[in-house]
């Protein structure tokens, strides 16, 4: 068990750019969730993935965002048109299931700057 | 709607003492499950602790334990023998069960310092 991965670590774009995130979740985990962090606050959830299906997207998730999951294994978060109001940590987290297995593991997060 | 409130932005503690964290939420909801998570300074965030609303006991891990008071929706962590290693960025948790997606609903956070 290698733990939630997140590529790249730090991403540094210039406004207008588009800009892919990668999560790689712990093998056996078929629940996978994307988050939003900026400075001072809580992450926020952005969307949700069972296996490969995407099931639940947030509000906070404009036309701009797309997320995938295919064969449910990784998944990956594209900003399209970055605006600076994007920057922040781009969280990851993955789980085996309900009850007990719920429990949601981070990984180390892929923070975004726009210039 | 949800909602989460850490009232304490930053608190600081004497290494060796104890510290309470403090936690309060907003729900309709009657079964549900909330988390402590800690975010070290620029390390990823690691689950403190959790605790399942139909379970009166209150949970503890090692120097870790909460107090849950469900008919006040508080849900406090309290640090015992805090260690420099403590130093961090404390969020607390909702987790509505049952729904589609069981995602975390979270605080602002607070930062606790452990001072030599």
């Amino acid at each position: 068990d290698t733990g939630v991965s997140q590529d790249p670590r730090h991403k540094i774009t210039k406004r207008g750019q588009n800009v892919t995130f990668r999560c790689d979740p712990i093998s056996e985990h078929n629940r996978l969730y994307w988050y939003r962090q900026t400075l001072g606050q809580g992450p926020e959830f952005l969307t949700y993935f069972q296996n490969e299906a995407q099931l639940e997207k947030s509000r906070l998730l404009s036309d701009r965002f797309s997320a995938e999951r295919p064969k449910g294994s990784f998944s990956t978060l594209e900003i399209q048109r970055t605006e600076q109001g994007d920057s922040a940590m781009y969280l990851c987290a993955s789980s085996l299931g309900r009850g007990e297995r719920e429990t949601q593991y981070f990984g180390p997060g892929t923070r975004l700057l726009v210039l | 709607a949800q909602t989460v409130t850490q009232s304490q932005p930053e608190m600081s503690v004497q290494e060796a003492e104890t510290v309470t964290l403090s936690c309060t939420y907003d729900t309709s909801e009657s079964n549900y499950y909330l988390f402590w998570y800690k975010q070290p300074p620029s390390r990823q965030m690691i689950l403190v602790i959790r605790q399942e609303a139909y379970k009166q006991q209150n949970a503890t891990e090692n120097r870790f334990s909460v107090n849950f008071q469900k008919a006040a929706k508080s849900f406090s962590l309290k640090i015992s023998d805090s260690q420099l290693g403590d130093t961090a960025m404390y969020f607390c948790a909702f987790m509505m069960t049952g729904g589609a997606t069981n995602k975390l609903i979270f605080g602002t956070g607070t930062l606790l310092a452990v001072q030599p």
